[in-house]
């Protein structure tokens, strides 16, 4: 069985601070970690992943994730945010070999000007 | 490229009424999952096909949903009757699930139900 917990469900901050966006899991299978991005109105997309090698990862838009085994931790960062981040983040696990993910309960992100 | 296409976006009925949602997965994608999202909740997997077949519907509750993919390609997720706690927005993925995958999903949408 696996578990997500997102451990903050509502982060606000300034434009241009930085952020951080924190998400542990438990399994007793090995996984794969994922953020997704859900923007208001629209479906959920794949902000950046972790499947093996570099245990920091990162996404397009100045977003980063580093996954830690022995903290079962998969946290969110950005150096500084903007406006246009504002957004509810989900934290999830896949199983490697099952296919299956599971979800934690969501972040909002909302950056104030 | 084609995403993940559902409808309707929004459905208002009454309770103990049927509604019904239609997914048409990306083209290629042999997994096809259902989510259904509370307000304020993550995504909680409802049923996974793999082409036609069902292969995990354990949280599917079988008393009022049902849910089919004919020819493993588009899926139909159907309530009857409706409850007030149905309430949810539902939620389509597709993946190509094969042995190494990485279990990527992409999204539809989704169709916001509300039953008064």
């Amino acid at each position: 069985a696996q578990s997500v917990t997102q451990l903050d469900s509502q982060v606000p901050v300034f434009e241009e601070a930085p952020v951080e966006l924190r998400c542990n899991y438990s399994s007793s299978v090995s996984v794969y970690l994922f953020w997704y991005v859900q923007y208001p109105n629209q479906g959920l997309q794949l902000l950046l992943k972790y499947l093996s090698g570099s245990t920091l990862v990162e996404s397009i838009n100045g977003f980063e994730a580093e996954f830690n085994k022995s903290q079962t931790s998969f946290h969110l960062r950005k150096p500084s945010v903007h406006i246009s981040d504002t957004a509810e983040y989900f934290c999830a696990v896949s199983d490697t070999n099952a296919g299956k993910s599971t979800f934690g309960d969501g972040t909002t992100l909302t950056v104030k000007p | 490229e084609a995403g993940v296409v559902q409808s309707p976006r929004y459905k208002i009925i009454e309770k103990k009424q049927p509604v019904a949602f239609w997914c048409n997965p990306i083209s290629g994608h042999n997994t096809l999952y259902w989510y259904r999202q509370n307000l304020g909740q993550g995504p909680e997997l409802l049923i996974r096909y793999e082409n036609e077949e069902a292969v995990d519907d354990s949280q599917l509750p079988k008393d009022r949903f049902s849910a089919e993919r004919l020819k493993g390609v588009d899926s139909t997720l159907k309530i009857q009757p409706a409850e007030l706690g149905d309430s949810a927005v539902y939620l389509c993925a597709s993946t190509a699930y094969s042995a190494g995958s990485t279990g990527e999903l992409f999204f539809g949408e989704g169709s916001r139900l509300t039953v008064l």
